[in-house]
């Protein structure tokens, strides 16, 4: 089975740090384009940043600098490490692949984390 | 960036009604041009990409349309389980950007 779990989210305070992780199961994340996207409370999907199979990634502006995307091939895991976190950076935090769709949609999700920023 | 505009931001609708939402890019994507369907609580699910190709599983009451920077997402005859929020995302460019979503809700 195609699965996607995310883990590592929680309560951190301002300026701190935090590392998700998202692990893969059914298929490789290395060969993947693999992407983070957010939900704040009450509001709507906002993209964080993607790394494509070739090791190229991209970041929303409104983390570049701050969060890291990478990922461990021997762990079959993609992370996120958000540091110098912030009140806005609270959200529900999603991996998603694109899989067997293209044109870099994303058709396998994970659960999500919950990160909540917070002092 | 590019933006993605998504109408109505709500909508109420009957069992059996045709429904249509509408997502417009601030510049032409061709047809890179992706539906999600999220209920509470839940992952989003992949709809529709490419504008129009149906993900697989996904039921053929849902269709969609468009290309450069209008699309169209229609559901045929709505059903009890399409109760949700929509939400379109334009995956031609980073950074990529989601619509603001669309909340069909009973009547």
């Amino acid at each position: 089975e195609v699965q996607l779990v995310e883990s590592g989210g929680g309560l951190i305070q301002p300026g701190g740090s935090l590392r998700l992780s998202c692990a893969a199961s059914g298929f490789t994340v290395s060969s993947n384009y693999m992407n983070w996207v957010r939900q704040a409370p009450g509001k709507g999907l906002d993209w964080v940043s993607l790394i494509y199979s070739g090791g190229s990634t991209y970041y929303a502006d409104s983390v570049k600098g701050r969060f890291t995307i990478s990922r461990d091939n021997s762990k079959n895991t993609l992370y996120l490490q958000m540091n110098s976190l912030r009140a806005e950076d609270t959200a529900v935090y999603y991996c998603a692949a694109q899989y067997r769709s293209s044109m870099y949609s994303l058709d396998v999700w994970g659960q999500g984390t919950t990160v909540t920023v917070s002092s | 960036d590019i933006q993605m505009t998504q109408s109505p931001s709500s909508l109420s609708a009957s069992v059996g009604d045709r429904v249509t939402i509408t997502c417009r890019a601030s510049q032409s994507i061709s047809n890179y041009l992706n539906w999600y369907q999220q209920k509470p609580g839940k992952a989003p699910k992949l709809l529709i990409y490419a504008a129009s190709t149906l993900q697989s599983g996904v039921p053929s009451r849902f269709s969609g349309s468009g290309s450069g920077t209008d699309f169209t997402l229609t559901i045929s005859s709505l059903q009890p389980e399409d109760f949700a929020t929509y939400y379109c995302q334009q995956s031609y460019s980073s950074p990529l950007t989601f619509g603001g979503g669309t909340k069909v809700e009973i009547k």
